[in-house]
């Protein structure tokens, strides 16, 4: 059971948009800065974004980060196929001193 | 360009120790990053295993701690896992990263920007 809580999956057509969440506490995501990561089939996983909200270079526009209060959210727009991925948030927990990662999103672009 | 690169033996059996190396190519391993690494069982998600600094500084998985052991060797520019008392439940792909952190009043991990293509090992007799 994950400390972070993120929906198993989540699915839409390519052009549209799609959110995934991720819900934690004040131990965490209230308190700390999250970030994502894109797995693609087979291979490690990508830092997609940073500190909340902020995208590494390379990444495009059409993917977003927020947060507020002790949740945050991937969004994605413009979905493409090569999207389809599993997409993880992370962040510190300080009561347990420990990096925790949410339990995974797996992306289907129908 | 930053490159991280795991090796060590796919096949461990089942009470021996897990040993890694991820070696850092782009980017000296004496610098204000952390060293990571972060595992992955088959079909699961992902689990942090602990973090080492250049100063041989060590962050541990509360619940792998009583097992792991990290190290840097900056003569070779890179770092290692040893993970001991393994059993099935540690088979994994194993992947190093570099951490992004701050060691001021606490510890805390802001990110992993470069990752390792992963390595699998297999616990079994």
């Amino acid at each position: 059971q994950s400390v972070l809580t993120q929906p198993p999956s989540v699915s839409a057509a390519p052009g549209q948009k799609v959110t995934i969440s991720c819900s934690g506490s004040s131990s965490n995501i209230g308190n700390n800065y999250v970030s994502w990561y894109q797995q693609l089939p087979g291979t490690a996983p990508k830092l997609l974004i940073y500190e909340n909200n902020k995208r590494p270079s390379g990444i495009p526009d059409r993917f977003s980060g927020s947060k507020s209060g002790t949740s945050a959210t991937l969004g994605i727009t413009g979905l493409q196929t090569g999207d389809e991925a599993d997409y993880y948030c992370g962040t510190w927990d300080s009561s347990l001193s420990s990096w925790v990662f949410g339990g995974g999103t797996k992306l289907a672009v129908l | 360009q930053v490159q991280l690169q795991e090796s060590g033996p796919g096949l461990v059996k089942p009470s021996e120790t897990l040993s890694l190396t991820c070696a850092v190519s782009g980017y000296s391993i004496i610098s204000p990053y952390y060293w990571a690494w972060i595992r992955q069982p088959p079909g699961k998600g992902l689990e942090w295993i602990g973090t080492v600094y250049q100063t041989g500084s060590t962050y541990y998985n509360p619940s792998l701690k009583s097992r792991v052991t990290m190290s840097v060797d900056s003569s070779k520019n890179q770092f290692s896992l040893r993970l001991r008392s393994v059993t099935a439940a540690d088979t994994a792909v194993y992947y190093c990263a570099r951490g992004i952190a701050t060691d001021g009043l606490q510890f805390n991990i802001y990110y992993f920007d470069y990752w390792g293509q992963g390595t699998q090992v297999t616990v079994s007799s």
